[in-house]
């Protein structure tokens, strides 16, 4: 149980496009979804919490307009990077709790890199 | 601030020899620690959640321990299959209650050489 599917899983794109990543909780309803963004040999880095039906808080440091999060359902939510530009690539990966009791499950990531 | 750190930052065991990795932790409420598996190029896998000092849990060849001000996360006779990054987080109570956002440490990459 508790099944956190990320795609893409890599993603290769030109300098000034826009990359959407998606995250779905498979066997379970997520009432909140994370998304973290992760350098090599580096902790996991918290860019915005998103509740179903509601906007996303991002963490200080985070341009909104450029990270765009879109939570439709319960069981999806979406991260655009508009605009991508080199120092975008990274890695990034998702989560989703059921209650603020609960651990967090992740997604595999998505590998960005932008040329 | 809240802030979690690891130790060692890498460690390499011979198969079988048990040891030990160290989370400790500085924030202002403690809701929750969490122990997470990642292994290279894939999302954390979760292991452990200890809420109180004095907590300990198990699971296979790990065993993770909490203390006022850190925890530690034991594996007993380790197999190279238990190669991976071991990432330790905290969870702590928000002005309005539980707050679900996780703070990370940088993680402990363990080698198991068979």
């Amino acid at each position: 149980g508790a099944v956190v599917s990320q795609h893409p899983s890599r993603v290769i794109c030109k300098s000034g496009t826009s990359v959407k990543i998606e995250c779905r909780s498979l066997d379970f309803q997520a009432t909140t979804m994370f998304w973290y963004r992760q350098f090599p040999k580096q902790s996991l880095m918290l860019m915005a919490t998103s509740n179903e039906g509601s906007k996303a808080t991002y963490e200080q440091g985070v341009e909104k307009d450029k990270f765009l999060i879109n939570h439709a359902s319960l069981t999806l939510s979406t991260l655009t990077v508009t605009s991508a530009h080199p120092e975008d690539s990274s890695f990034y990966i998702c989560s989703a709790v059921t209650g603020s009791n609960q651990p967090q499950h992740f997604g595999d990531g998505t590998r960005l890199s932008i040329l | 601030e809240d802030q979690v750190t690891q130790s060692p930052e890498a460690l390499r065991l011979q198969e079988g020899e048990s040891s030990s990795l160290n989370c400790s932790y500085t924030v202002s409420g403690l809701r929750g620690l969490f122990w997470y598996r990642q292994d290279p190029g894939k999302g954390p896998e979760f292991l452990f959640t200890l809420y109180s000092a004095g907590e300990e849990k198990e699971k296979e060849r790990l065993k993770a321990t909490l203390t006022k001000k850190e925890s530690f996360l034991h594996i007993t006779a380790p197999k190279p299959e238990d190669s991976a990054t071991y990432l330790c987080a905290v969870q702590v109570w928000g002005a309005t209650g539980a707050n679900s956002k996780l703070t990370f440490g940088k993680g402990i990459t363990l080698s198991v050489r068979p």
